[in-house]
């Protein structure tokens, strides 16, 4: 079946660090991708996704791309900020149309 | 922009009672979901529904479980009979069409507390 594997967190940066989660999948077919993120006391919010193999989904500095050969979809973002503490969920959608979400990696960003 | 609603925000319950969560998905959305959030773990799929009547369940979604559209805009979740490992946070959400490249819109979700 489908799954979705993400980094473990805590992942804890200085402010203004890079940051990347990587996430790979497993599926069958041609799923889309997205990135959904948790801030505290808030539910899920789409971040971005792709739909295709070698898309870029970009939103708010962050940008991931649909790697088709090597099963992934890492996020990535160049420069963080305090309000960028979250957790971050990796999930990929099939054409029978359920979300399957990684275990999230919870991200914080210290001043 | 559009979004989805749930009602009740916190609940707490006793164990074997019956627990209704609400839903108000996006108008103009066909497909609705349920999914939850045990403390600390994953998002887990329960169930999707479509032209009233539920298209895919999970394993979780046993007979306890039920789900129904009373009227044009309202989605709920019910558990009968609830037991302490229900506690989570139960997300509604929605999309406008099914395909892998559609975006499912999630409420802020409801916290539920068996006890």
């Amino acid at each position: 079946g489908n799954s979705v594997t993400q980094m473990e967190g805590p992942v804890t940066l200085s402010e203004e660090a890079f940051l990347t989660i990587n996430c790979t999948y497993t599926a069958t077919g041609y799923p889309s991708l997205f990135w959904y993120v948790q801030y505290p006391g808030e539910g899920l919010q789409l971040l971005l996704k792709a739909t295709k193999a070698d898309d870029k989904g970009s939103n708010k500095g962050f940008e991931a791309t649909y790697r088709k050969e090597t099963t992934s979809f890492h996020l990535e973002k160049g420069s963080v900020q305090v309000s960028d503490s979250a957790v971050y969920f990796c999930a990929l959608r099939d054409s029978w149309g359920k979300l399957q979400f990684g275990a999230g990696t919870q991200v914080v960003v210290t001043p | 922009e559009p979004e989805v609603t749930q009602t009740p925000s916190h609940q707490v319950t006793q164990m074997g009672q019956e627990v209704i969560l609400r839903c108000v998905p996006i108008s103009n959305h066909l497909y609705f979901y349920w999914y939850r959030q045990i403390l600390g773990q994953k998002v887990e799929f329960l169930v999707s529904f479509y032209n009233n009547e539920i298209s895919e369940k999970s394993e979780i979604f046993d007979d306890q479980f039920s789900v129904e559209r009373p009227d044009g805009s309202n989605f709920t979740l019910k558990i009968r009979s609830t037991k302490l490992e229900d506690s989570a946070m139960y997300f509604c959400a929605s999309s406008e069409i099914q395909g892998a490249g559609n975006t499912i819109y999630f409420g802020e979700g409801s916290w539920l507390t068996v006890v």
